[in-house]
């Protein structure tokens, strides 16, 4: 079945450093792939998203570009600051399912 | 906008008693789902709806029960609680499938003792 794994955390990083959590999937046909995240004690919220291959998505200073050839969603970002400590989950919606499916989730810390 | 609007926020339960959880949202999306959260294991798929009157399961459906009998609410029922229920769990609702971005409500941490 369709599936999403990513990066082990915590990851912790130092202000200004750059950040990538890397992703990749397990599905038939042409999936979406989205990033999420979860701020401490609230739901997730979308955070980027691509539809198809080789599309980027973009959002506050993150970056993941689809790539069919490695089924990869990486997410990058050039600096980081401490409001983005968080947990990140990277996601898919199947063609062939009416639902998302959701890797286990990095914890980010950005300490100053 | 109030989105997706999960009721309670909090919530402690005996081992085997029952409760629903409420979700509802106001967009008019087809698609709702529920989810459960817990350390290390990411969110999981309990139930999902693809419009009132259709439900189908998850991936730990055991121990839950659905129905959707409008647009805007999905509730889950827990028939027998029990300790291994104790989580965290998410609404969510899409106006469609493939390409379209879930909208998550704000959580209900439950425990069950």
């Amino acid at each position: 079945g369709d599936s999403v794994t990513q990066m082990e955390g915590p990851v912790t990083l130092s202000e200004e450093a750059c950040l990538t959590i890397n992703c990749t999937y397990t599905a038939t046909g042409y999936p979406s792939l989205f990033w999420y995240v979860q701020y401490p004690g609230e739901g997730l919220q979308l955070l980027l998203k691509a539809t198809k291959a080789d599309d980027k998505g973009s959002n506050k200073g993150f970056e993941a570009t689809y790539r069919k050839e490695t089924t990869s969603f990486h997410l990058e970002k050039g600096s980081v600051q401490v409001s983005d400590s968080a947990v990140y989950f990277c996601a898919l919606r199947s063609t062939s399912y009416d639902k998302v499916i959701f890797g286990p989730g990095t914890s980010l810390s950005v300490i100053p | 906008n109030a989105g997706v609007t999960q009721t309670p926020k909090f919530q402690v339960l005996k081992t085997g008693q029952s409760m629903t959880l409420q979700c509802a949202q106001d967009m008019n999306h087809e698609y709702m789902s529920w989810y459960r959260q817990d350390p290390g294991m990411g969110l999981r798929l309990i139930h999902y709806s693809v419009g009132a009157g259709i439900t189908d399961q998850g991936e730990v459906p055991n121990g839950y029960n659905v129905s959707r009998s409008t647009t805007e609410d999905f509730p889950l029922r827990l028939l027998s609680a029990a300790p291994s229920q104790t989580s965290v769990y998410f609404c969510a609702s899409s106006l469609g499938p493939t390409n379209t971005e879930a909208f998550f409500g704000q959580g209900t941490r439950l425990t069950v003792v």
